[in-house]
């Protein structure tokens, strides 16, 4: 069935590092992709998306970059801050409407 | 726009008693998702609609749970009798989608947190 897999977290970064968070999905058809983000205490937020191979989304320094032939779509930032601390959320949805997440991954970022 | 409006922000009950959440979606969305959120389990889709109409409610856990749209500003949730593994964070969330168009962008309510003594 259609399905999102993240790497496993918490992952620890110092301020400036370089943040990777991997995802990859299996989907009938052509999903369009997603992340969120959830800070502690509230709903999940859009932080960016691509709805065809190849389109790279991006908002507030991360991006990330549809990949048919790897059926991927990693999230990545240059130089991270303590307030990026959150959980980040992999998604796919269908034309049926349906928005599939993966498990999640938390980002501690360490002054 | 004051977002989607989700009550009671925290609830805690016993087991055996009826639960029932509540959420408004945005203005001029047609669809709209309860998902529940734990631990253990992470976020899981228990029932969207859309025009009102449940689409897929195949994330449901069990009959205990029940939800209703019974209009296009308004939906609930139902636990009847709760359970200590109820306990969780349910989130609603809604969005407009148009026919056909897989980019479908959620609107999240901050949640419902439910603790089942």
């Amino acid at each position: 069935g259609d399905s999102v897999t993240q790497m496993e977290g918490p992952v620890t970064l110092s301020e400036e590092a370089f943040l990777t968070i991997n995802c990859t999905y299996t989907a009938t058809g052509y999903p369009s992709l997603f992340w969120y983000v959830q800070y502690p205490g509230e709903g999940l937020q859009l932080l960016l998306k691509a709805t065809k191979a190849d389109d790279k989304g991006s908002n507030k320094g991360f991006e990330a970059t549809y990949r048919k032939e790897t059926t991927s779509f990693h999230l990545e930032k240059g130089s991270v801050q303590v307030s990026d601390s959150a959980v980040y959320f992999c998604a796919l949805s269908l034309n049926t409407g349906k928005l599939i997440f993966g498990q999640g991954t938390t980002l501690q970022v360490k002054p | 726009d004051a977002g989607v409006i989700q009550s009671p922000r925290h609830e805690v009950t016993e087991m055996g008693q009826e639960v029932t959440l509540r959420c408004k979606p945005i203005s001029g969305h047609n669809s709209l998702f309860w998902y529940r959120q734990t631990m253990m389990r992470g976020l899981e889709l228990l029932i969207y609609f859309n025009n009102n109409v449940p689409i897929d409610d195949s994330g449901m856990p069990e009959d205990r749970f029940s939800a209703k749209m019974p209009n296009a500003s308004f939906s609930t949730l139902k636990i009847q009798p709760s359970e200590p593994r109820d306990s969780a964070v349910y989130f609603c969330a809604s969005s407009f989608l148009a026919g056909g168009s897989g980019a479908n962008v959620l609107t999240f309510g901050a949640g419902s947190r439910l603790t089942v003594l």
